[in-house]
């Protein structure tokens, strides 16, 4: 069965400007969460949502949003980018939540360069 | 608070040898899970085991092996024979069992593998 499915892999975009990420998880999925891997300070998780809420957020600012529609699909905004954005931004899928005892499956990311 | 720490940064190894990539974690709950993921350059994440802190067997799946000891909150990975094609990137996680924590794993910093033919 086909995996969890982001796009764009690659994109660049200028500081100021704001960025939309989309992510199909694997089919029967229903928890969609988003990562952020950076040099820096690694992977970082920024919220998961199920069934359209978002159920947990992690520690970064208001200019990180998403959201989730009825089909599980999932898409992340970043608004005002800054340099540090720049970043792999991982989507991954599993059946209801990785806190509850499933596999957390991710996508090959979407490479986000800001100039 | 929750931790995971990778101590070894890069590894590397000649083909045909085993290696063990050591995964220390810290956590306050009884009941959690502990990943293993592997990164090849492209970037997807790949699962390769899930554990369950209730669960402390050892598993083996083909070259690969896990030692699990809460006693000393370690899940260490160990690739016996190693290859070339095993040259990535190594990440250990953990998530807690709590209705509260539903989308987070925390992850170590990684350790790099380079197998040399």
């Amino acid at each position: 069965k086909a995996g969890v499915t982001q796009t764009p892999r690659y994109l660049i975009k200028t500081r100021g400007q704001q960025v939309t990420l989309s992510c199909s998880p694997i089919s029967g999925h229903r928890s969609v969460s988003w990562y952020q891997q950076t040099p820096g300070q690694g992977l970082q998780f920024l919220f998961e949502y199920f069934s359209e809420t978002q159920r947990n957020k992690g520690n970064f600012p208001g200019r990180f949003s998403g959201r989730q529609f009825s089909n599980s699909r999932s898409e992340m905004n970043v608004s005002t980018l800054e340099l540090g954005d720049s970043a792999l931004y991982l989507c991954a899928s599993s059946l209801v939540g990785v806190g509850l005892g499933n596999t957390i499956y991710f996508g090959e990311g979407s490479w986000l360069t800001v100039v | 608070a929750q931790k995971v720490t990778q101590a070894q940064t890069e590894i590397s190894v000649v083909e045909k040898e085993d290696v063990t990539l050591d995964c220390v974690y810290e956590t306050r709950d009884t009941t959690y899970y502990l990943f293993w993921y592997k990164q090849p350059p492209s970037g997807e994440l790949v699962f390769l085991i899930r554990r369950n802190s209730f669960d402390e067997q050892n598993e083996i799946s083909g070259r690969y092996s896990w030692n699990f000891q809460k006693s000393t909150s370690s899940f260490n990975f160990t690739i016996t024979a190693s290859q070339v094609v095993d040259s990535a990137v190594y990440f250990c996680a953990l998530s807690e069992a709590r209705s509260s924590n539903t989308g987070k794993l925390i992850f170590g910093q990684g350790t790099t593998l380079q197998v040399k033919p």
